[in-house]
Order: C-alpha cells, then sequence, then structure tokens
C-alpha cells in the first residue's frame, strides 16, 4: 500500500516557466488537497477536491490550477513560477470529514525553488 | 472557518524532561482535532487525533493531547522526551461542516543531550 506518492521530490525552474506535480493515491479516498508550507506559516490550503470532477479555492489559490479525472490523482500546475512559489508542497487525501476513519494522509513533498 | 493558534514557536528542552505543546482553536461549529509531526525532510506523520468520547487522547510515541471544549485547546504533552522528538509539531483542526484541515503555525522542539 503505497498511500499518497508525489513527484518529483525537488524540483528548480526558472521565474515564468510552468510544472505539474504529481500526486496519487491508492486509498481510494474522496478528499484530496494540496498545501504548501512556509517558515513559520504552517501549511496552508492552496486547493481541494472531494470527488472526482470536483475542486475548490484553498486560501491560497492564485498562480495554481488543479484537476481531478479519477479518483486516484489529483496534479497541480504551476502556470507561470514566480519566485514567492519556492515553497514545500504536501498533498494529502481523506475519508470525508465527521467519519470514524477522519485523518489526512500526506505524501513527502516536493521541494520548489523558483530563480 | 476555523483557526488554529499555536502559542510557541520554538520549544527548547532538555532529554528526559517532560514537554508540553500548547493549541488552541476558535470555530462555531463541532471540530475534530489532530496533532501531527515532521522530521527534518520529511511528510506529516499522524500522531494522534480527537473525534469524539473520551477527552484524553494517547497517541504513538507516548504522546498523548487532553481536549478541553470550554478552553477550546488541545495540548499535547510527553512525560519525557528523547533526542529523536526532535521536530515540528503541527495543531490541526478539521470542522464538522467542512472539507480540509486548517494548520497552525508549528512549534519546532529542539531535544538537548
Amino acid at each position: 500500500n503505497a498511500g499518497v506518492t508525489q513527484t518529483p521530490k525537488f524540483q528548480v525552474l526558472k521565474t515564468g516557466q510552468s510544472m505539474t506535480l504529481q500526486c496519487a493515491q491508492d486509498m481510494n479516498h474522496e478528499y484530496m488537497s494540496w498545501y504548501r508550507q512556509d517558515p513559520g506559516m504552517g501549511l496552508r490550503l492552496i486547493h481541494y477536491s472531494v470527488g472526482a470532477g470536483i475542486t475548490d479555492q484553498g486560501e491560497v489559490p492564485n498562480g495554481y490550477n488543479v484537476s481531478r479525472s479519477t479518483t486516484e490523482d489529483f496534479p497541480l500546475r504551476l502556470l507561470s513560477a514566480a519566485p514567492s512559489q519556492t515553497s514545500v508542497y504536501f498533498c494529502a487525501s481523506s475519508y470525508p470529514g465527521g467519519s470514524s476513519n477522519t485523518e489526512a494522509f500526506f505524501g513527502q513533498g516536493t521541494r520548489l525553488t523558483v530563480v | 472557518a476555523q483557526s488554529v493558534t499555536q502559542l510557541d514557536s520554538q520549544v527548547p528542552v532538555f532529554e528526559e524532561a517532560p514537554v508540553e505543546l500548547r493549541c488552541n482553536y476558535s470555530s462555531s461549529v463541532s471540530v475534530y482535532l489532530f496533532w501531527y509531526v515532521q522530521y527534518p525532510n520529511q511528510g506529516l506523520q499522524l500522531l494522534l487525533k480527537y473525534l469524539s468520547g473520551s477527552t484524553l487522547v494517547k497517541g504513538i510515541n507516548g504522546f498523548e493531547a487532553e481536549f478541553n471544549k470550554s478552553q477550546t485547546s488541545f495540548h499535547l504533552r510527553k512525560p519525557s522526551v528523547h533526542i529523536s522528538d526532535t521536530a515540528e509539531y503541527f495543531c490541526a483542526v478539521w470542522g464538522s461542516n467542512d472539507y480540509k484541515l486548517s494548520f497552525g503555525a508549528g512549534t519546532t522542539v529542539t531535544v538537548r543531550a
């Protein structure tokens, strides 16, 4: 059981480049989400999805795009990278809130540097 | 919407001493509460969670937390820490009418010999 798998683990981009961070889960979770982690700010929600075909914005969505065509995959796209997007990105999946299994499982993270 | 405040950004502690990490939350609905740990250069791992029932929750690695509804707190404790407990700890809340976790800013615990 792989859990939540993120690729790549590390990435360096030039300003203006685009890229896609991949996230896949094999636990059949309905909920998936993307967070960014910056020093002293905890984890902030970028986008989330409550099921295939359904996505919504979190706290810091600007400059990012998502789609959810399958239950398993939830890619995050950076449209035109900026230095302010230098961060560590985490993907998470979970059962719906309120169930006895409520818990978010996290990937190992992608460390992104934009120069 | 929910919010989480972790009252200490850094907690230095000596090995075998007790530690308490403080977490307060605000919410207009009932909540589920979590503590996650992040070791250097790794992802987040669940320490413990409170969904309902007993307000004292025991987790992995000897950690426990107590849910106090009147004080809207969920403090994390360990009676005797080890060097290997050096990590960043995050308190998180999931509102019962919400789809996502809200995190505190994190507390860095540094255990010294």
